[in-house]
C-alpha cells in the first residue's frame, strides 16, 4: 500500500473561518510533509514532520498551523486565511527524513473567499 | 538563476511518438534525481529516480542523468494518451526534504 489519503478533496472557506485539512498514511513512514501548489507551479514545501516532531517550517505564516497527532496522521489547521492562500495543498510522506522518495496524496483544493 | 530549469511546454505529440522531457540545474551538489507525473487536479506520482549519472529504464520510461552537463532527461517510448499529464523533475542534494528542488513542470498532451 503506497497510498497517502487526504480529506477533504475540496474546501471553500471564508477569511474568518477555521478549518482543518487531514492527511493519513499507513506505510509506516516516519516523515510527513505539507506542500502548497499554485496553478502551473511546482509544489512549495511548507512543513516537515520527522518522527512526529516539527523539523522544518519554511517561514509559513502563523495562520497555517500543522499538527502531527501520531505517526500516521498529519493535520493542517487553517485560520484567518487570505484569498491568495487559495491553492492545492498536498501531503506527502517518506520512509524517513533522510529518504528522497516522497509519496504524495491527491491534495485538497482550497478556495478562500 | 533558478536552481532547476524546466521547459514548461506545452508539448503535444501524436500517439506512439517518442517524448523527451528535460531539466537543467545549476547546483553541482544534487545527487538524486526524480521524475514525477501529475495528472490534472491530482497529487504528483513518483515515476522514477536515479542516483548520480547514468540511465535507468522502467518499461516505456528511461531516465538519464548527465552530471557533467547538469542535465537530466526523461524519455517516453510509444507514448499513449494516458501519458498526458504534467511531468515534474525534482532533485536533492544530500538526503533531506528541505533540499528537494522541483522544476516548474512540462505539460504533455498525447493526441490519439
Amino acid at each position: 500500500d503506497t497510498e497517502v489519503t487526504q480529506t477533504p478533496k475540496h474546501l471553500v472557506m471564508g477569511m474568518t473561518n477555521k478549518k482543518s485539512l487531514k492527511c493519513e498514511q499507513h506505510m509506516g513512514h516516519r516523515a510527513m510533509y505539507w506542500y502548497k501548489q499554485k496553478a502551473k507551479k511546482p509544489p512549495e514545501l511548507m512543513f516537515v514532520y520527522s518522527y512526529e516532531k516539527l523539523s522544518i517550517n519554511e517561514s509559513v505564516p502563523s495562520r497555517f498551523s500543522p499538527e502531527c497527532p501520531n505517526s500516521s496522521l498529519l493535520n493542517l489547521h487553517l485560520h484567518a486565511l487570505q484569498p491568495e492562500d487559495s491553492a492545492l495543498y498536498l501531503c506527502a510522506s517518506s520512509q524517513g527524513p533522510l529518504s528522497y522518495e516522497q509519496y504524495f496524496g491527491p491534495g485538497t483544493r482550497l478556495t478562500v473567499t | 538563476q533558478k536552481e532547476v530549469e524546466q521547459d514548461p511546454g506545452p508539448l503535444s505529440v501524436p500517439e506512439g511518438a517518442i517524448v523527451s522531457l528535460n531539466c537543467t540545474y545549476s547546483n553541482s551538489a544534487f545527487q538524486y534525481f526524480m521524475w514525477y507525473r501529475q495528472y490534472s487536479r491530482k497529487g504528483p506520482e513518483l515515476l522514477m529516480y536515479t542516483y548520480s549519472s547514468g540511465n535507468k529504464e522502467d518499461g516505456r520510461f528511461t531516465a538519464q542523468v548527465d552530471k557533467s552537463s547538469k542535465y537530466i532527461s526523461l524519455f517516453i517510448r510509444d507514448s499513449q494518451p494516458s501519458d498526458s499529464a504534467t511531468y515534474l523533475c525534482a532533485m536533492i542534494g544530500q538526503t533531506g526534504a528541505n533540499n528537494l528542488f522541483f522544476g516548474t513542470g512540462t505539460r504533455l498532451t498525447v493526441i490519439p
